[in-house]
């Protein structure tokens, strides 16, 4: 069964730092490029972060460019998120998603059940 | 950044009704939009890509249409497990997700 496991999340005061991660399992995860996506409570989704198959490549949004890190572990299926300098807006549950080329582009074809981040005093 | 306007925000339906969604960029994604359903407490699930193609399993009560900056998510029939909420997502320009249609029993 393909599946996406997160973990780490958790209660960090307003400055703190995070350290997410994502175990996959079922595919081969060396072959996808994987991103993480989060969803603050009762908002959309916002995509945060992405890593290339073989991480050469990394991408931020703008809302966490210089405070996240992105990368991954081909040799143990894991992908992880490195959270510094964590802001109230950063509160969200925070999702691994596998990445895929169709047509046009890339999307989100199996997505991990979630891990919750509270940022909060 | 493209933004995605979703309409409405809350749609109520009977079973057996049609539900007709609609999703708006900011500017042309062309057909690089993804629509995907969420049920309360899960991941979100992939229904729709390159605007109108089907995922793996999805039935064919669902489909969708649109390009450039108008879009459509149409379920033919809902059925009581289709209550939940869509996301449209555009993969144009990086990634940038609507704020959600939730789709209510009447």
């Amino acid at each position: 069964e393909v599946q996406l496991v997160e973990s780490g999340g958790g209660l960090v005061q307003p400055g703190g730092s995070l350290r997410l991660s994502c175990a996959a399992s079922g595919f081969t995860f060396s072959n996808y490029a994987m991103h993480w996506v989060r969803q603050a409570p009762g908002k959309g989704l916002e995509s945060v972060s992405a890593i290339g198959s073989d991480a050469d490549t990394t991408y931020y949004a703008d809302s966490v460019k210089g405070r996240f890190t992105i990368s991954r572990d081909n040799s143990k299926n894991t992908l992880c998120l490195q959270m510094g300098s964590l802001r109230a807006e950063d509160m969200a549950v925070y999702y691994c998603a596998r990445a895929v080329n169709v047509g046009g582009g890339i999307i989100y074809d199996i997505w991990g059940q979630g891990t919750m981040v509270t940022v909060s005093s | 950044e493209i933004v995605m306007t979703q309409s409405p925000a809350t749609l109520s339906v009977s079973p057996g009704e049609r539900a007709t969604l609609s999703c708006r960029a900011s500017r042309s994604v062309r057909s690089n939009l993804a629509w995907y359903q969420q049920k309360p407490g899960q991941a979100p699930r992939l229904l729709i890509y390159d605007s109108s193609t089907r995922a793996t399993g999805i039935p064919a009560r669902f489909s969708g249409s649109g390009s450039g900056t108008e879009f459509t998510l149409t379920i033919s029939s809902l059925q009581s497990e289709d209550f939940a909420v869509y996301h449209c997502q555009q993969y144009n320009n990086w990634f940038t997700f609507g704020g959600g249609t939730k789709v209510e029993i009447k």
